[in-house]
């Protein structure tokens, strides 16, 4: 079974400063996907940033960026020049390299970034 | 290209009664996913279905079932409500193209409350 764990249920961060996000995970499979999700006050589920384990290169995406060690199971999501948008529920999820699509979610953490 | 639409948004039942939820994936999208929100439980996986077939299923009791039409749209069916089954319930869709992006879009959600 797969589990992801995101130790931090709430966080703070000035506007324009940074801040990271952690999660672990657990899982005998060699090959798979992971992702932080973004959660907006609107509800609406937002892909942020995605690695797959086999790449080596740690995925950015614009201010965005993610510290994968995968001999750790680590998956740290960095927000570099935090804007007032940034605020949300972060989720952290696994996924399969099986096709099949299911996620496994860890239980979020609430970003408020401060003017 | 239209996002992942969810019907309807919000519904309110009682207990004992049943409740069907649809969802229309993206254009051109063939697996469609359910997820469970609550506070207490967090985002767990129903089910996926694609081209018509569940090809996967959380640990969901009987009572939640799905089926997804030939053009993709899909619902989900809950029977004999308990006021556990209150919760956020979101779909995704993806293409699921193999060896392609298996990126998850979501839609905004229905807000069931059981009473």
């Amino acid at each position: 079974a797969q589990t992801v764990t995101q130790s931090q249920p709430e966080m703070s961060v000035q506007e324009a400063e940074t801040v990271t996000l952690s999660c672990t995970y657990d899982t005998s499979e060699n090959n798979y996907y992971l992702f932080w999700y973004k959660q907006p006050p609107s509800r609406q589920m937002i892909l942020v940033i995605r690695q797959e384990a086999y790449k080596q290169q740690n995925a950015t995406e614009n201010r965005f960026s993610v510290n994968f060690q995968k001999a750790a199971k680590s998956f740290s999501l960095k927000i570099s020049d935090s804007q007032l948008g940034d605020t949300a529920m972060y989720f952290c999820a696994f996924m399969k390299h099986s096709g099949a699509n299911n996620l496994f979610f860890g239980t979020g953490t609430r970003l408020t970034v401060i003017p | 290209k239209a996002g992942v639409t969810q019907t309807p948004r919000y519904l309110i039942k009682t207990r004992g009664q049943q409740v069907t939820l649809s969802c229309s994936p993206i254009s051109g999208h063939r697996s469609v996913s359910w997820y469970q929100q609550t506070p207490g439980q967090g985002l767990q996986f129903l089910f996926e279905y694609f081209s018509e077939t569940q090809r996967n299923k959380g640990n969901f009791p009987g009572r939640f079932s799905g089926r997804q039409f030939s053009n993709s749209r899909s619902e989900m069916n809950v029977s004999t409500l308990e006021l556990g089954d209150s919760a956020l319930y979101l779909c995704a869709s993806s293409s699921n193209l193999a060896g392609v992006d298996n990126e998850q879009f979501f839609g905004p959600g229905t807000r069931l409350t059981v009473l």
